[in-house]
């Protein structure tokens, strides 16, 4: 069974640009989460989607947004990047049966110049 | 709000020495909790995780057993290897925030030597 895969792996963005995300989760899981971990922040919950509705929200600024297709994929979108928006931003999937195991990927690190 | 303490790293151990991570948490309700491991350059697996009280999670040699009476989720295992070289997270779900979502602590580094 393939894991989550995200992409791109890493990107190099200039402040002001924007960014999009990509994560095909698990097959058959239905929830997707976002987190952003950074070395002075850890690991801090953006958002969650299931069955293409948001269904949770972290405690971060409307630049970040994200959506979720009808076939479970997602995307997160940065806008207007900020220097301390460089991050390893990590998907997660899981059944959406709220156990709180989570599939991770790999993630993708974005570094903002 | 739902928080995780972890002690803070790195944990630098010989090979075959005991391991201790001590994690403690605030949650309201009855929250699930997790141990998350993060080998370098890759993203989080599933450790090991506990759904109730006094419930012991185990797996490959780690366990930890959900305290509520100290509000404790202490991951221990009895001799470590080089491989288990890593990141550690303590997680929990429930609480404040649902089951879905998860609040991570930290995160501790385990550096093992031969």
């Amino acid at each position: 069974k393939a894991g989550v895969t995200q992409t791109p792996r890493y990107l190099i963005k200039t402040r002001g640009q924007q960014v999009t995300l990509s994560c095909s989760p698990i097959s058959g899981h239905r929830s997707v989460s976002w987190y952003q971990q950074t070395p002075g922040q850890g690991l801090q919950f953006l958002f969650e989607y299931f069955s293409e509705t948001q269904r949770n929200k972290g405690n971060f600024p409307g630049r970040f947004s994200g959506r979720q297709f009808s076939n479970s994929r997602s995307e997160m979108n940065v806008s207007t990047l900020e220097l301390g928006d460089s991050a390893l931003y990590l998907c997660a999937s899981s059944s959406g049966e709220d156990t709180g195991e989570l599939f991770f990927g790999e993630g993708s690190r974005l570094t903002v110049l | 709000g739902n928080s995780v303490t972890q002690m803070e790293g790195p944990v630098t151990l010989s090979e075959e020495a005991f391991l201790t991570i001590n994690c403690t948490y605030t949650a309201t309700g009855y929250p699930s909790l997790f141990w998350y491991v993060q080998y370098p350059g890759e993203g989080l697996q599933l450790l090991l995780k506990a759904t109730k009280a006094d419930d012991k999670g185990s797996n490959k040699g780690f366990e930890a057993t959900y305290r509520k009476e100290t509000t404790s989720f202490h991951l221990e295992k009895g001799s470590v290897q080089v491989s288990d070289s890593a990141v550690y997270f303590c997680a929990l779900s429930g609480g404040n925030s649902g089951y879905s979502t998860l609040t991570f602590g930290k995160g501790t580094m385990l550096l093992v030597s031969p």
